[in-house]
């Protein structure tokens, strides 16, 4: 299986700060990666898809880049309802595996 | 949108199979492009995919959990299902039933999950 490594695992931050999170893969996967956002008690919800790709209905603030092994999110101005977790997902070869997480906390 | 629910027992035996299923409204569960998949959630190992079918029945599954899992497709009712069989505590997980985008594609939408607990 392909490993999906994330930091950091949680982090602080504060309303309007710029947040990047990063994602390693084990071997490469050109770019198929995509991202999540899990708040409490709910499922996962894409928000990038392909590396790049910005679902619909997702905020601009909200960007991915990348390819390869090394992958980023970026939150350009956090917003409050972005205080969540964040988690990344290949599915370059089967079983599709996700990264452990990063929990995007107030400061 | 589509919209997905699971259902099934919220409380397992050890030992015994866990049985889950999948209803699809807003949209049909036929397609030659989409598949639909389970994925679960614990606090311990985080998310991990179970498997994916496709509406023709062509199901994989994660080679961890090959040997006890049976994925299956009822189009007539825009359902699909999960058997776990001789499930023990590590088994406990918020499960979730999902549609895939193809060719690798990012999971689209998802099922609000639920709870199984293996327990006696």
């Amino acid at each position: 299986d392909i490993q999906m490594t994330q930091s950091p695992s949680s982090l602080s931050a504060s309303v309007g700060d710029r947040v990047t999170i990063t994602c390693r893969a084990s071997q490469s996967i050109n770019t198929y990666l995509n991202w999540y956002q899990q708040k409490i008690g709910k499922a996962p919800k894409v928000l990038i898809y392909a590396a790049d790709g910005l679902q619909s209905e997702v905020p601009s603030r909200f960007s991915g880049s990348g390819s390869g092994t090394e992958f980023t999110l970026t939150i350009s101005s956090l917003q409050p309802e972005d205080f969540a977790t964040y988690y990344c997902q290949q599915t370059y070869s089967t079983p599709p595996t996700f990264g452990g997480g990063t929990k995007v906390e107030i400061k | 949108q589509v919209q997905l629910q699971e259902s099934g027992p919220g409380l397992v035996k050890p030992s015994q199979t866990l049985s889950l299923t999948c209803t699809v409204s807003s949209g049909s569960i036929i397609s030659a492009d989409y598949s639909w998949s389970w994925i679960r959630q614990t606090a311990g190992k985080g998310l991990e995919w179970i498997g994916r079918i496709y509406s023709s029945g062509s199901a994989t599954y994660n080679p961890s959990l090959k040997s006890r899992v049976t994925l299956s497709v009822d189009t007539s009712k825009n359902q699909f299902s999960l058997k776990l069989t001789s499930v023990t505590a590590t088994d406990t997980a918020v499960y979730y039933c999902a549609r895939d985008r193809p060719l690798g594609g990012a999971t689209d939408y998802w099922g609000q999950g639920t709870l199984v607990t293996v327990s006696s």
